[in-house]
């Protein structure tokens, strides 16, 4: 157990449907991370929160939004789903001044989209 | 821009024999690196970091990557391989671009062969 916590682990639902993915980071970690895995696309970071503020954006489709509570878990809101959005998501987390630490990764949401 | 390269995405060897996983990166500033490893249907684990520190680093499960600064690499190896090495690994350098933002390179899948 790594301490990060994602629910659920597996998700499948229709296209044109939205779906929530829940992050509870490490005990601590104030940043939290949005990552989409997939076979051709790879490892590609969504977006980043820091003690419930937006810090960094990446490759987020309008579609997907996301924020982080006061209580530091965080959700990732993916609406009007296509066959594309299939992916592992992976949140992942770290503490203050987190440019050496590393993340710590959850075992991630295998949403698809059928 | 800030990148990572791994060079392979299929690495095949012997148990017992060498590993040798390579990576470079290019950034504009004195780069964090990391590897992490993926288990199959697991989240990534940190298996070692560099931080400006010294530079042949040493990780978890007998693996170590040295940073060279002139070749602008930090290739990780292993000096025998074991059945349960084989699984994916990422390359991955931080960023302080507001958010220490991690780019992961695109992984290189290790086979282990008995």
């Amino acid at each position: 157990d790594s301490g990060v916590t994602q629910t659920p682990k597996h998700l499948i639902t229709a296209t044109g449907q939205r779906v929530t993915l829940r992050c509870s980071p490490r005990s601590g970690d104030l940043s939290v991370y949005w990552y989409q895995q997939s076979l051709d696309q790879g490892l590609q970071f969504l977006i980043q929160y820091y003690n419930g503020e937006e810090r960094a954006k990446g490759n987020i489709l309008e579609r997907f939004s996301a924020q982080q509570f006061p209580d530091l878990h965080s959700e990732l809101n993916l609406s009007s789903l296509e066959l594309g959005d299939s992916a592992l998501y992976f949140c992942a987390s770290s503490g203050e001044g987190d440019r050496s630490y590393g993340y710590t990764f959850g075992s991630g949401t295998r949403l698809t989209v059928v | 821009a800030q990148s990572v390269t791994q060079l392979g995405s299929h690495v095949s060897v012997s148990e017992g024999a060498l590993v040798l996983l390579r990576c470079n990166y290019s950034s504009s500033v004195p780069p964090y690196l990391f590897w992490y490893v993926q288990y199959p249907n697991q989240g990534l684990q940190l298996l070692l970091k560099y931080t400006s520190a010294a530079t042949l680093v040493k990780g978890i499960n007998g693996f170590e990557a040295e940073f060279k600064k002139s070749e602008t690499s930090f290739h990780l190896t292993k000096p025998s391989a074991h059945m349960s090495d084989a699984a994916e690994y990422f390359c991955a350098v931080s960023l302080n671009t507001g958010g220490f933002k991690t780019i992961f390179g695109a992984g290189t899948r290790l086979f282990v062969k008995a």
